[in-house]
């Protein structure tokens, strides 16, 4: 079945710092990745997504490109805020599916001042 | 604009207890989902449903009841509560597709006593 599998946390960081989070995953066809992100007492939020390989999705300063040949969705910030302190999770829509995410367990950032 | 709305936000039962946990979306968006969120071990589904009138189980549905008369509404029932339950629950939506990101709500928590 499709899982994902994302770096284990906590990460912390100062702010301005270089943020990678990686994810792999394993699905049938062609899926869809997406990152997600919580922040405390919320609910999720979609962050990102890349729907065909090399697509590089983008958004609030977050990249993240659709790497087929290595099964990776990595997320990466130049310059990281203590705003950007949250739950991070990787997660897809399997090639077979029109809805089913399946998501990586989360990795928990913070960024000190 | 709505969304998608989780009601009640907090809750405490008994062992043995029922309730509904409720979840209404106000976007026509034909998939409706459960997850549980538990500490490492990221989101995992309960139930979910692509229309009116459907439903499946998803990967831990025992103890979990849900139906969907309507596009709007997907509750979400537990029958027998066990300390096992205790969790955080979110309820999410979104179009058909599989480039479609879903929409949560801003969850409910649920502690088992």
């Amino acid at each position: 079945g499709d899982s994902v599998t994302q770096m284990e946390g906590p990460v912390t960081l100062s702010e301005e710092a270089f943020l990678t989070i990686n994810c792999t995953y394993t699905a049938t066809g062609y899926p869809s990745l997406f990152w997600y992100v919580q922040y405390p007492g919320e609910g999720l939020q979609l962050l990102l997504k890349a729907t065909k390989a090399d697509d590089k999705g983008s958004n609030k300063g977050f990249e993240a490109t659709y790497r087929k040949e290595t099964t990776s969705f990595h997320l990466e910030k130049g310059s990281v805020q203590v705003s950007d302190s949250a739950v991070y999770f990787c997660a897809l829509i399997g090639g077979g599916s029109n809805y089913k995410l399946t998501f990586g367990k989360g990795t928990l950032l913070t960024v000190n001042p | 604009n709505a969304g998608v709305t989780q009601t009640p936000k907090f809750q405490v039962l008994k062992t043995g207890q029922s309730m509904t946990l409720q979840c209404a979306q106000d976007m026509n968006h034909e998939y409706m989902s459960w997850y549980r969120q538990d500490p490492g071990m990221g989101l995992r589904l309960i139930h979910y449903s692509v229309g009116a009138g459907i439903t499946d189980q998803g990967e831990v549905p025992n103890g979990y009841n849900v139906s969907r008369s309507t596009t709007e509404d997907f509750p979400l029932r537990l029958l027998s509560a066990a300390p096992s339950q205790t969790s955080v629950y979110f309820c999410a939506s979104s179009p058909r597709g599989p480039d479609q990101p879903q929409h949560f709500g801003d969850g409910t928590r649920l502690s088992i006593l």
